[in-house]
């Protein structure tokens, strides 16, 4: 059974450009997490989805956004790109209120 | 708010015990998770353990829950350099959802031949 896969693995931006990080969670899985894990700062929660509808966000700006298809597949979006926003971005998965997550190999972004 | 602290570093010969600590604010936490991160990777889920639990053990891994003092650690029995790796002690409340889970900044184990 696969995992949760995410796309592209590494990417490399400069500032205030836009980027769009792909999710596919856990067959059978309907929440998706996002996740920021900037170096020194730990892992920073950024946007939860359930069943195609974002139920809660961390403490981001709204350039930091994204959405949730029907088949549970998520996107995170990211617009005017700073410095700051160099991270791994790590998605998550789980099923329903959750117990376990189940994370993908995450996302490496660079802004330069 | 909910905090959960962690030593940064953890250094061990190898074939010793590795015991890594963690503490955690949230009284009302209902589940405690112990991730690991190997380099370039993203985080794997090792053990986790209810909080109505003392204790739970899985092969080389042993978890020690000290609800009174929210204390929670990790021993891993003859660590191996496989293990070397960040470890993320983790908690949510009542099966999480609204945030998921509330991560520690991790230990970094460093294993010394």
């Amino acid at each position: 059974e696969a995992g949760v896969t995410q796309s592209p693995t590494h990417l490399i931006k400069t500032r205030g450009q836009q980027v769009t990080l792909r999710c596919s969670p856990i067959s059978g899985h309907t929440s998706v997490y996002w996740y920021q894990q900037a170096l020194g700062l730990g892992l920073q929660f950024l946007l939860w989805y359930d069943e195609g509808e974002e139920r809660n966000r961390g403490n981001f700006p709204p350039r930091f956004s994204g959405r949730q298809f029907p088949n549970y597949s998520s996107e995170l979006n990211v617009n005017a790109l700073e410095l700051e926003d160099s991270a791994l971005y790590l998605c998550a998965s789980s099923f329903g209120r959750v117990e376990k997550l189940f994370f993908g190999s995450g996302t490496q972004l660079s802004v330069l | 708010g909910e905090d959960v602290e962690q030593s940064l570093f953890l250094s061990v010969r190898e074939g010793d015990s590795s015991v890594i600590n963690c503490t955690y604010t949230d009284s009302s936490s209902t589940y405690l998770y112990w991730y690991k991160q190997e380099p370039g990777a993203g985080l794997q889920l090792l053990t986790y353990i209810f909080s109505n639990m003392d204790m739970k053990q899985d092969q080389r891994l042993t978890v020690l829950l000290n609800k009174k003092d929210k204390h929670l650690s990790l021993r891993i029995a003859d660590t191996q350099t496989g293990d070397s790796a960040i470890y993320f002690c983790a908690e949510s409340y009542s099966g999480g959802g609204a945030d998921g889970l509330t991560f520690g900044k991790g230990t970094h184990l460093i294993i010394q031949p």
